[in-house]
């Protein structure tokens, strides 16, 4: 399987701060990189696929890049809603593997 | 409005099955194949395997090959997994979750159920 890495595994931030989010695939994974955040008691939802795509509805404060094996998540300006745990996801090969998560904490 | 419904927490002793249902609606369920992902207490999201309810043909993980079965149901556009001969170290929720690709599998999860919490306890 492909292992997923996140860092950092936790940070705390304030409103308006940018926070990046970083992950590396254990082998090249092109750009079959994606990324959800989940809320306690709830389902991931869907932010980024391909790398660098935004899902509808995603505000654009929220971008990706990266390719091969390094990526990167950046979220502009966050929000109170933002406070979460975000997850890589590769989808490049079955079965899908995740990252540990990061939780974005209140400073 | 699309959104895929489960069934309620489950406890089973070791050894035992479980079989969690995930009911579809606002979209055509044989146009999308649906993934079952796993959240275990302290531990990371998990690939368990996929359906295509076009067929039933089903893909799963390593992991779990010889005890999961995934099956659907296009009269009532439900899919359901099964894991059986189950361990304490099963006990997580269970999500099951849409591919966003029509008619193939992408590995991309647009749409999530609630999630069920199945616990493992003798």
């Amino acid at each position: 399987d492909i292992q997923m890495t996140q860092s950092p595994s936790s940070l705390s931030a304030s409103v308006g701060d940018r926070v990046t989010i970083t992950c590396r695939a254990s082998q090249s994974i092109s750009t079959y990189l994606n990324w959800y955040h989940q809320k306690p008691g709830k389902a991931p939802n869907l932010l980024i696929y391909g790398a660098s795509s935004l899902q509808g509805g995603v505000p654009s404060r929220f971008s990706g890049s990266g390719s091969g094996t390094d990526f990167t998540l950046t979220i502009t300006s966050l929000q109170p809603e933002d406070f979460a745990t975000y997850y890589c996801q590769q989808s490049y090969m079955t079965p899908p593997t995740f990252g540990g998560g990061t939780k974005v904490e209140i400073k | 409005q699309e959104q895929l419904v489960q069934s309620g927490a489950e406890v089973k002793k070791p050894g035992a099955s479980v079989k969690v249902s995930c009911r579809t609606s606002g979209y055509t369920f044989t146009s999308y194949y649906i993934h079952w992902v796993r959240h275990a207490p302290g531990r990371g999201l998990e690939g368990v395997g996929l359906i295509n309810p076009r067929g039933g043909s089903t893909n799963y993980a390593p992991k779990f090959q010889g005890r999961v079965t995934m099956t659907g149901d296009t009269t009532t556009s439900t899919v359901y997994m099964e894991l059986s001969s189950l361990r304490p170290d099963d006990t997580a929720v269970y999500y099951c979750a849409r591919d966003r690709s029509v008619g193939s599998t992408s590995g991309i999860f647009d749409i999530w159920g609630q999630g069920t919490l199945v616990t493992v306890s003798s």
